[in-house]
């Protein structure tokens, strides 16, 4: 069963806006990671927090973690056509199955 | 995707029949894992492998096979092919089982008609 629940399911913006996404899970994390997928292609890495982090960036991303409310957001600041996907949180959980994926948040930005 | 590859990358079978689906990679890394996605229900582990001849099973693992002889290639069976099996087919590698992220194929399109 998924792990992650991502929020919203879908998101339109206009190119330049900053898009924020959320993720919730259920039990206790070792890391909880964010993907990219493009139509019809596979799963892009984006950024891995680890459950001690509390911030991280990478570019024009910036993820978040709140372990005591059990969430992460993703930001992506002054969005661009390109940014439209699929974005997919994952958590690895503090056992040792592998990563556990949400259903995802659809993000179109028009230009 | 840099260092896998997934084949073949459409297929259409009948139900009922046993169909292989393969996972190559070159970059010599210990996990490898197939996934199913499907509408509404995002990415959905089957199987995973954790060293050649060491596998184990994933949420969705009914119906379903693998096998990893060698570290460079992990295979998917469909062992009797039904249409609940129509899916697109992801097999993703990691060098280690925490602290990395994980490296996806292109994937496979199945249709089982």
């Amino acid at each position: 069963s998924q792990q992650g629940e991502e929020d919203p399911q879908a998101l339109s913006i206009q190119e330049g806006e900053n898009a924020t996404m959320n993720c919730s899970y259920k039990t206790s994390i070792n890391n909880l990671q964010w993907y990219r997928q493009n139509s019809g292609r596979g799963l892009v890495h984006l950024i891995l927090i680890r459950s001690n982090e509390r911030e991280k960036h990478s570019g024009r991303l910036r993820v978040t973690l709140d372990t005591s409310k059990k969430s992460s957001s993703l930001l992506i600041t002054a969005s661009r056509a390109a940014d439209t996907a699929s974005y997919f949180c994952a958590t690895l959980n503090s056992g040792n199955t592998p990563l556990v994926f949400g259903k995802g948040t659809r993000l179109s930005v028009i230009a | 995707d840099a260092g896998i590859t997934q084949s073949p990358r459409h297929k259409v079978t009948e139900t009922g029949t046993p169909v292989t689906l393969r996972c190559h990679q070159t970059e010599n890394h210990r996990y490898m894992y197939w996934y199913r996605q499907d509408p509404g229900h995002g990415l959905r582990l089957i199987h995973y492998s954790y060293g050649v001849k060491d596998t184990d099973k994933g949420e969705v693992s009914d119906g379903y096979s693998v096998s990893r002889s060698k570290t460079e290639d992990f295979l998917l069976t469909l062992e009797s092919a039904t249409s609940s099996q129509t899916s697109v087919y992801f097999c993703a590698i990691s060098p280690s089982h925490k602290g990395y992220g994980y490296t996806f194929g292109s994937g496979t399109r199945l249709t089982v008609v």
